[in-house]
């Protein structure tokens, strides 16, 4: 069954440094998003990614972040100067068409500590 | 704005008895509401999803869910559990209004536990 691929599982970064996510969607999906989990709270929508354009952020999503999609293949998440309250689990989700009704496939997700 | 609730920040079951896991939701228009589980170290898998029709809908792993508009519930059910459903579930509702937003609001998530 396809996957989506998340790399690294865990990361460590100093506070201020820039760390980049990365994720390879499902060859054939369009839509692309990023979420996150602060350990012991919800999971949280970061930003929407379609047509190689942010299609919808939420307000966690300022700007310190960034996504790209700079192959065709892998769809990144950038944290130009990352902070304490960054660390979380980020995961990565695709979909083929437009999700509301039909979810989404997840990664495994990147466990991100700023230290 | 969406929210989702999952009352239950824990629940413990024994092998072989029945599940309810709630979840109930505030949304303003038709929701699209979602069942994922995430077991340790994976990342988030659909069990199940509502969108319009039957209010039962049945999903993968021998799991269900029923729509409640009245309650604004969506409780996922499992009739008869097994130690591999140990795992955090969660509860979510699309936020697409038809304007371009499809981002998901998830609820908390329960921590189930299946002891022998």
């Amino acid at each position: 069954e396809p996957e989506v691929t998340q790399t690294p599982s865990h990361q460590v970064t100093q506070m201020g440094q820039e760390v980049i996510l990365r994720c390879v969607p499902i060859s054939n999906h369009l839509y692309f998003y990023w979420y996150r989990q602060i350990l012991g709270q919800k999971v949280e929508f970061l930003v929407s990614f379609y047509n190689n354009e942010i299609s919808e952020k939420s307000e966690i999503f300022d700007d310190q972040f960034s996504v790209e999609r700079p192959d065709g293949s892998n769809f990144t998440l950038k944290i130009r100067s990352t902070k304490l309250e960054d660390s979380a689990m980020y995961f990565c989700a695709s979909s083929e068409i437009r999700p509301f009704a039909y979810g989404y496939t997840f990664g495994s997700g990147t466990r991100l500590t700023v230290v | 704005a969406q929210s989702v609730t999952q009352p239950d920040i824990h629940i413990t079951v024994s092998e072989g008895a029945s599940l309810e896991l709630r979840c109930n939701y505030s949304y303003g228009a038709t929701p699209y509401l979602f069942w994922y589980v995430q077991s340790p170290g994976q990342g988030l898998q659909l069990l199940l999803k509502y969108f319009s029709g039957d209010t039962l809908v049945q999903g993968i792993k021998g799991f269900e869910a029923e729509f409640k508009r009245s309650q604004s519930s969506f409780n996922l059910r499992k009739p008869s559990v097994h130690w591999s459903d140990a795992a955090e579930y969660f509860c979510a509702v699309s936020t697409y209004s038809g304007g371009g937003a499809d981002g998901l609001t998830f609820g908390k998530g329960t921590h189930l536990i299946i002891q022998p």
